[in-house]
């Protein structure tokens, strides 16, 4: 699986829209991104997760550039729940274990 | 919905006692992944299972095992414990082959203190 690197730290006040960015920049033509997060102890929630096209659910969106080497978890009106860690993982979509590199931590301020 | 359970949800053992987590999937997910989370760490990859045989295998200690059982609940057996071994230990499932993107979700995790 490619390699992602991600900020360290991020802080974002309550209601603005949080930015996370990803590099991945040598990932495969049947590599997805998906994204995770973790709030503090409890187990990895999944958030979304896109291929080429831009994706949007209720809990975010994820931009991918067109040369697929970064793209950028966007959570519109960040709240202080979603002070977590989060993570972005290149990954074969089937069958495949997810590997957590170093995340980043969103702080989120009111 | 339902969701991915894990027991028992705190463990306490002293050193070289044995410890057996378990981890019961969503319904109808065919895949388990156990993952080990440090304090301070990112969950690691310990060893996964797809329709009851192991699919692939990450940093597991030899005194680790795992099993995934005809109803796909799956157990993680830990003997011979170690100070080092007190952990968050994370069980995820997903439906790995069924014509959609596979998604992973995971328990809350069984915290095991090894004293």
């Amino acid at each position: 699986d490619a390699k992602t690197t991600q900020p360290t730290s991020m802080d974002c006040a309550e209601g603005r829209a949080a930015n996370l960015p990803c590099n991945h920049s040598t990932i495969s033509g049947n590599e997805y991104v998906y994204w995770y997060r973790q709030i503090h102890s409890q187990g990895p929630q999944y958030i979304i997760h896109g291929l080429k096209n831009n994706e949007t659910n209720e809990m975010a969106s994820l931009i991918i550039t067109e040369d697929r080497k970064s793209s950028t978890l966007i959570l519109p009106h960040a709240t202080l729940r979603d002070t977590a860690v989060y993570y972005c993982i290149v990954r074969v979509a089937e069958g495949n274990k997810l590997v957590f590199g170093a995340g980043t931590i969103l702080r989120v301020k009111s | 919905a339902a969701g991915v359970i894990q027991s028992p949800r705190h463990l306490i053992k002293e050193k070289r006692e044995t410890a057996t987590l378990k981890c019961y999937p969503i319904p109808r997910h065919d895949t388990v992944y156990w993952y080990q989370q440090g304090p301070g760490q990112d969950p690691q990859f310990l060893i996964s299972f797809y329709e009851k045989m192991q699919s692939d295998k990450g940093s597991i200690p030899d005194r680790f095992s795992a099993q995934q059982f005809s109803d796909y609940h799956s157990e993680l057996n830990m003997s011979s414990l170690e100070l080092g071994d007190s952990a968050l230990y994370f069980c995820a499932s997903s439906l790995a082959f069924g014509g959609g993107v596979d998604k992973a979700f995971f328990g809350q995790g069984t915290r095991l203190t090894v004293v």
